[in-house]
């Protein structure tokens, strides 16, 4: 199994321009997660999703939007970059929110210049 | 939001010492959870606790659930440099409508001097 695969691992974004972050499950998960990680701010969620076709705001959704149209996907997309979203992102997946804990791919880096 | 205070922020030590790390909040939870993140990779669950008191193994790493459900604790045995990484407490709260999230500790970085 695969796990959760993120696309692309790097990015580099001149401000303004858009992107999507695709992340893929093969876990038949219910609950996707995205999140950013910045130095010494540990990982911060920037949207959820509970199952296929509902999404969330987490702690720090300004700036992103996301769309969970097929259970195994689960998009993020900024639509104007900005410096500040410079970090490196994370999707986790979960088979429950609360006991089972979450599967995490491996990062996308992005750089915002 | 829950906070959950993770302590030391980073540690330097010689290979073959023990490790102790800690995770406190002012909110009780009812699962804590350790993950580990190596360079370059997302994080790796280690050990749940999902009971006051527990006290949890895996291998070298032992976990504990403080009795006051506020708190957590890691330990490390005998160190060796495959265990450099970044350790993340975290602790699922519940957001409405039947649904849990992950929050996660800032994390403590393990840097294991050879």
């Amino acid at each position: 199994n695969a796990g959760v695969t993120q696309t692309p691992k790097f990015r580099v974004l001149k401000t303004g321009q858009s992107m999507t972050l695709l992340c893929a499950q093969d876990m038949n998960h219910e609950y996707m997660y995205w999140y950013r990680q910045d130095p010494g701010m540990g990982l911060r969620l920037i949207h959820y999703s509970v199952g296929e076709g509902t999404t969330a705001k987490g702690e720090v959704p300004d700036g992103y939007n996301v769309s969970r149209l097929k259970k195994q996907n689960f998009l993020l997309g900024l639509e104007s970059a900005a410096p500040s979203q410079t970090s490196v992102y994370f999707c986790a997946s979960s088979f429950s929110g609360r006991f089972y804990g979450y599967t995490f791919g491996s990062g996308t880096r992005l750089t915002v210049v | 939001g829950q906070q959950l205070n993770q302590s030391p922020q980073s540690m330097f030590i010689q290979e073959g010492e023990d490790v102790s790390m800690n995770c406190t909040s002012s909110s009780i939870f009812n699962t804590w959870l350790w993950y580990k993140q190596d360079p370059g990779e997302g994080p790796v669950l280690l050990i749940a606790l999902y009971k006051a008191g527990e006290l949890t193994s895996n291998g070298r790493l032992t976990a504990q659930f403080g009795i006051t459900r506020k708190d957590s604790f890691l330990n490390i045995s005998a160190s060796i440099p495959s265990d450099v990484g970044i350790y993340f407490c975290a602790a699922p709260t519940y957001s409405g409508a039947g649904s849990y999230q992950l929050t996660f500790g800032k994390g403590t970085k393990l840097s294991v001097i050879p």
